[in-house]
């Protein structure tokens, strides 16, 4: 079965430290891959998306995502991170041509001034 | 932007009662999705609608469920008897074909 698992469940940082966060899927053949970002009190928005070319993926807001193939994940970066990133992160998956997504349980991400 | 708007933002209902949630997705687009998460749990595909029919739905997604387009702009989630496991946050989505989908701000539903 097609799942996303994501690696930590919550993440303390201060400001100005780098992030990154784990995130695995396992589907057979081609796949798409998101990070969604939920902000306290607002709607799951699009980070960045990787549908197929170049791995390494810009999104808004300085985030960045590397696909690996020969290890199925998508990770998300971020080289400084700011007070304003406190939110949950959601990475998921799904086929292509297939808008039925599959959701990683989630990151709290916490930065501290 | 364009966004999803969804209402209400809350919605507490005794077990057993239906309950609507609406959505109005962004007006080009024309996939629709209903998604929900229980609290501490993952955000989980319920169904996809398109050209005004049920393309895919979840398990969990039986009888006591049902998706509506009644006119051009809204789509609604009914529960016909609320179950108290019923309770999360129930996110309406909608994209276009070939990009990603676009979430509202969700409904918290309280099953008492």
């Amino acid at each position: 079965a097609q799942s996303v698992s994501q690696h930590n469940h919550h993440v303390i940082l201060s400001e100005a430290a780098s992030l990154e966060l784990g995130c695995n899927y396992s589907y057979g053949g081609t796949v798409n891959l998101f990070w969604y970002v939920q902000y306290p009190g607002q709607h799951l928005q699009l980070l960045l998306k990787y549908f197929s070319g170049d791995p390494l993926v810009k999104g808004i807001k300085g985030f960045e995502a590397e696909f690996i193939k020969s290890k199925f994940s998508f990770n998300l970066r971020k080289p400084s991170v700011q007070w304003s990133d406190t939110a949950e992160y959601f990475c998921a998956a799904g086929r292509s041509n297939d808008y039925k997504l599959s959701f990683g349980a989630g990151t709290t991400v916490t930065v501290r001034a | 932007e364009p966004e999803v708007t969804q209402t209400p933002s809350h919605q507490v209902t005794q077990m057993g009662q239906e309950v609507i949630l609406r959505c109005v997705p962004i007006s080009n687009h024309l996939y629709f999705y209903w998604y929900r998460q229980i609290l501490g749990q993952k955000v989980e595909f319920l169904v996809s609608f398109y050209n005004n029919e049920i393309s895919e739905k979840s398990e969990i997604f039986d009888d006591q469920f049902s998706v509506e387009r009644p006119d051009g702009s809204n789509f609604t989630l009914k529960i016909r008897s609320t179950k108290l496991e019923d309770s999360a946050m129930y996110f309406c989505a909608s994209s276009l074909q070939g990009t990603p989908l676009h979430f509202g701000n969700g409904t918290r539903l309280t099953v008492t």
